[in-house]
């Protein structure tokens, strides 16, 4: 079985500083992991994603996520943020045999002026 | 490349009443889901299909809820009769086939704006 845990579900941040947002996973064989952004009225759109390669995974529009296996954790950074920014995000993992996604609740980015 | 394309965008319907939900995948993607999002969770999968054939409905209300994709390609989702907890938004996302995103790594799952149902 395979599980994603979102700790919090808001986290606000002023424009230009660090966004971190958590995710800590489940899977009992290597996980794939997979961070998904939602705007408003808006299907998922693909942020990264890790598939046993590097383990730094760099994504579209400056955030990067860091595998780490001895965590069981994949958190989301963007050194800097933009009022763009403010979404859903979510965390998701599979573990390919089937592709069946897992998703966590979903965090909520509000970016402060 | 266009993408999912589902249909309607909104629904507002009484409860006990029936509605379906239109799915496009992305041209040649072999592999399509449906998931439901209710409002402050993440999407949970309801059904996924290979082609015409369903790989996993664990988790569809089988005695309310049922897809289809008859010649592979779009699917229909239909509730019937439709509770109020069936409030959600209806995901369809589309993949390429199993196998070959096993063997690529290429396990990325491409989503559909949504559906929003109200069940009133």
């Amino acid at each position: 079985a395979q599980s994603v845990t979102q700790l919090g579900s808001h986290v606000s941040v002023s424009e230009g500083a660090l966004v971190l947002l958590r995710c800590n996973y489940s899977s009992s064989v290597p996980p794939y992991l997979f961070w998904y952004v939602q705007y408003p009225n808006q299907g998922l759109q693909l942020l990264l994603k890790y598939t046993s390669a590097a383990t730094l995974v760099k994504g579209i529009n400056g955030f990067e996520a860091e595998f780490k296996k001895s965590e069981t954790s994949f958190h989301l950074t963007k050194p800097s943020a933009h009022m763009s920014d403010a979404a859903e995000y979510f965390c998701a993992v599979t573990t390919g045999a089937n592709s069946k996604l897992t998703f966590g609740k979903g965090i909520t980015l509000s970016v402060r002026p | 490349e266009a993408g999912v394309a589902q249909s309607p965008r909104y629904k507002i319907i009484e409860k006990r009443q029936s509605v379906a939900f239109w799915c496009n995948p992305i041209s040649g993607h072999a592999t399509l889901y449906w998931y439901q999002q209710i409002l402050g969770q993440g999407p949970k999968l309801l059904i996924q299909f290979q082609n015409n054939g369903v790989v996993d409905d664990s988790q569809l209300p089988k005695d309310r809820f049922s897809a289809e994709r008859l010649k592979g390609v779009d699917s229909t989702l239909k509730i019937q009769p439709a509770k109020l907890e069936d409030s959600a938004v209806y995901l369809c996302a589309s993949s390429l086939d199993l196998w070959t995103s096993l063997v690529l790594g290429l396990n990325e799952q491409f989503f559909g704006p949504g559906t929003r149902l109200t069940v009133l």
